[in-house]
């Protein structure tokens, strides 16, 4: 079966820098995507990483290690606005495979 | 169109009826996707097309379920004899192609069966 596990939900300050993790278990692999998702709106996409190493998009930062089944996404100087849940999803011969989100709450 | 739509956006359905959800993909858009997605829940991948072939509907829960993207365009997912489980918001994505390319999602059609 696959795997995807993310923490439930985190809490952090805002201009504060923030790491979210995803692990996953698949049955094969060809990519692993972090997308944001605000409240009832639609999944939109942060990054994309295929090899090991980290990617970097501006505040937003996104980690893979394929060995580990391992990846991050780290969030710089926080703002309110990055209140939202993310999602980690993991590509397997044109199926995506998303975790449950982390549910993540910017405090002023 | 600018962004991936779906229509209707909601519906709200009896029991034992029929309901046809559509998508309309990003313009040249190949692959489409169907996804389910539970409230506080990643989506749950249904099926796929690139063009119009269905290239796996795995994820489809049972044969009540089926999708046709016939002119390698428009999307229908179709739900027959629906059930109370099947209440769910419905999103499709598409991507210009294959499994490496970014994926635009809808906005979804949350289905409320009574």
């Amino acid at each position: 079966g696959q795997n995807i596990d993310q923490p439930t939900e985190m809490t952090a300050t805002e201009g504060a820098i923030v790491q979210i993790n995803c692990t996953y278990q698949t049955s094969g692999f060809n990519g692993l995507f972090w997308y944001q998702q605000h409240a009832g709106e639609a999944p939109t996409f942060l990054s994309y990483n295929v090899l090991d190493g980290l990617e970097e998009k501006g505040r937003f930062s996104s980690f893979l290690s394929r060995s580990k089944g391992y990846s991050y996404l780290l969030l710089k100087e926080l703002q309110m606005k990055d209140s939202a849940s993310y999602l980690c999803a993991v590509s397997n011969f044109n199926k995506f495979y998303f975790g449950s989100g982390t549910k993540l709450n910017v405090k002023p | 169109g600018a962004g991936v739509s779906q229509s209707p956006r909601y519906k709200v359905t009896k029991r034992g009826q029929d309901v046809a959800l559509r998508c309309d993909p990003i313009s040249g858009h190949v692959s489409l996707y169907w996804y389910r997605q539970a409230l506080g829940q990643g989506p749950e991948f249904l099926t796929y097309f690139n063009y119009e072939a269905q290239q796996d509907k795995s994820g489809l829960p049972n044969d009540r379920f089926s999708a046709e993207r016939p002119e390698g365009s428009i999307s229908t997912l179709t739900i027959q004899r629906t059930e109370q489980r099947d209440s769910a918001m419905y999103r499709c994505a598409s991507s210009s192609s294959g499994e490496r390319e970014t994926q635009y999602f809808g906005p979804g059609t949350r289905l409320l069966v009574l």
